[in-house]
């Protein structure tokens, strides 16, 4: 199985934007569909991203992402950070075994 | 509303068993694959078993290959999984997901249920 690699922490002050990368260790990034999940604390996972780059309803336009062949990563971009943001955020692909991959996880601070 | 409630968690000694429930709602079940996740305490996701719409698709991580069992009763629209030879690092809360193949990803997941493997 290849691996998601999450930053561990990123942070950023409210009103910015900020990135977080999930870069696949092998195969191409583009052969199975990426998601996203935010995990506030306490809570359950949900879905901010589906299919790479889509967004499900309810799930604010500030948030987006994108995959990147040529750096074999998906990136997920939060604009006009707010503090309701501050969460942990998961990457996810399905390996070619029919498992289930997640990123380590990227905690987004908001200062 | 969909809903998912898992249950059955708690204080287990290493080497015992435990079976975690999942109480699905608000849809039809016996339609969605369903999976389980986990999170250690203070760590990240990782994935734990699928098991199809009839059973006939079912996966494991290999960190609980041989150990855990996943299973579904369509008929009480109910998601189990039976942990056997529990370990100190199966200590997590346990996630019931529902899988949604379109669009792809974990549409739903329950609020968890904590196990505690100590002696």
């Amino acid at each position: 199985n290849f691996m998601l690699t999450q930053p561990h922490s990123v942070s950023e002050s409210p009103g910015k934007t900020v990135t977080i990368s999930c870069t696949r260790s092998s195969g191409s990034i583009a052969s199975n569909y990426v998601q996203w999940y935010q995990q506030r604390p306490g809570s359950s996972p949900t879905t901010v991203i589906y299919e790479d780059s889509q967004r499900p309803s309810g799930v604010p336009d500030r948030f987006s992402a994108s995959i990147d062949s040529s750096s074999n990563s998906a990136s997920l971009t939060i604009s006009g950070l707010q503090t309701e943001d501050e969460a942990d955020y998961y990457c996810q692909s399905y390996a070619s075994n029919n498992h289930w991959i997640f990123g380590g996880g990227t905690k987004l601070t908001v200062l | 509303e969909v809903q998912l409630v898992e249950s059955g968690g708690g204080l287990v000694k290493p080497g015992g068993s435990l079976r975690l429930s999942c109480a699905a709602s608000g849809f039809t079940f016996s339609s969605y694959s369903m999976n389980w996740v986990r999170q250690a305490p203070g760590k990240g996701l990782e994935w734990v078993s699928s098991i199809s719409t009839g059973r006939n698709y079912i996966y494991y991580a290999d960190s609980v290959k041989g150990r855990f069992t996943i299973s579904r009763d369509n008929a009480k629209n109910s998601l189990y999984l039976q942990m056997n030879s529990l370990r100190a690092e199966d200590t997590a809360v346990y996630y019931c997901a529902r899988e949604s193949s379109s669009p792809e990803n974990f549409d739903y997941w329950g609020q968890g249920t904590l196990v505690t493997v100590s002696s």
